[in-house]
Formats: C-alpha cells, structure tokens, sequence
C-alpha cells in the first residue's frame, strides 16, 4: 500500500520557468514532510521540509506548499535551471513512528536549456 | 569528506554467497538506517538503528541481518543471495527523526 504518491514519473520543463511537482498521501497523522533530490548514481540529499503545522516553507528557489485536508503538497522550483534535473522523491513521517521516513516513487524533472 | 560512506559500490556476485556492505558515518549521528531502492525505484526502509540498538526492523527476510558494532557503522550482511536481491541498498543517518536523512551514494547489487 503506497502511503506517499507521486503520480507523475517525470516532468519537463523550460530553463526558466517554474517546475511544480506534486506529492499525495493517504496517512493523516504524517507531520513532517520533505523533498530529497538524486542524482544518478548518487544518494539522495535533502532538499526541503515543512512540518503539518505551517502550509508553506520557502528556500531560494525552493517553495513546498501543504494543503493537508487534501493531503498534498506540492514542490515549486523558480526559476528552473538545468542543474535542477534530477529525480525527485517526496518523503513523509508518521508521529507514532518516529524514525521510519516514507519515500514517494520519485518524479524525474528535466530541465531544457 | 564523506560524511556517510558505504562499500562496496558495485558489486556482482552469484546465487547463494554470502555478501556484506559496510557503512560509516562520520556525522556524530544517533540514528543509522538501510534502505533499499528496488528496480520500481522506490525507496523503502530496511532497518533503522539508534545508539547501536535495532529501532525498526521491516518485513525483510532474515538472510538479510544488520550489525552495529557502534553507532558510526551499521553494516548489512545478507546470506543466500537470491536474484531478488538485486537493488541499490543505501546506508543513511540521521540525528534524530526530525532531521534530516543523510544518504550515502548507495551499493548496487547485482545477483546472477
């Protein structure tokens, strides 16, 4: 059962314009939400976070949005730049089991010079 | 330098060894994990580790057996390796739950 969706495998996008990828979840006692980014042949890195209690974290470039009585939250990166082609993997975690992170399947963004 | 470092990085071996991927870390983290990237690339938690002592443990068959000999390595041996068992396996660490995860740039596995 696939507590973390994301529902587009891959993206393409203008060097430029603004990137949105878009994670769903089924578990509403999830508090912490984070975006990771990979490389290939590389390991994920922490990208960005927002906790259940806000609805908005912004970074630079980075902004993650919640909308938790959809259960969604959604990534936007402006303006997108090459380098920002990547795989993408929405994480979530549950309050009652504090040390397990679940992994969405990823969304592989392409960025076009 | 590194801060979480797993070996081998590749590695190619046939049904039924026995194998072991080692992983440090040299963040001061208490929280050490293995997750494992299967061929649908997602990435699931294997074991998690706090402070030398085994916090989570899946659904994950027991040829595959975590060890801790302190809370800077966390290695995976994995007995009777079995053609399933070809997937990235990546270490990672954390300082606690609400940190972030700190990845290590994984081991493929290749059973043949």
């Amino acid at each position: 059962d696939q507590q973390v969706k994301q529902n587009s495998p891959s993206l393409s996008v203008q060097e430029g314009r603004i990137s949105i990828l878009n994670c769903d979840y089924t578990n509403s006692m999830f508090d912490y939400f984070l975006w990771y980014k990979k490389y290939p042949a590389e390991g994920p890195t922490f990208l960005i976070s927002i906790s259940s209690i806000k609805d908005k974290n912004e970074d630079g470039r980075f902004t993650v949005f919640l909308n938790k009585s959809a259960k969604h939250l959604s990534l936007h990166i402006v303006p997108s730049q090459p380098g920002d082609s990547a795989v993408y993997f929405c994480a979530a975690s549950l309050k009652t089991s504090y040390d397990k992170v679940i992994f969405g399947p990823g969304t592989s963004l392409s960025v076009i010079p | 330098d590194t801060a979480v470092s797993q070996t081998p990085k590749y590695l190619v071996t046939q049904m039924g060894n026995d194998k072991s991927i080692k992983c440090e870390q040299n963040l001061g983290h208490d929280t050490m994990y293995w997750y494992k990237q299967d061929s649908k690339k997602f990435l699931k938690i294997m074991f998690s580790y706090n402070n030398k002592e085994l916090i989570i443990n899946e659904t994950v068959p027991n040829r595959f057996s975590p060890k801790s000999p302190d809370k800077a390595h966390l290695n995976l041996h994995i007995n009777s390796l079995e053609l399933g068992d070809s997937a990235v396996y990546f270490c990672a660490s954390s300082p606690d739950h609400r940190n972030t995860i700190y990845f290590g740039e994984g081991s493929w596995l290749t059973v043949v």
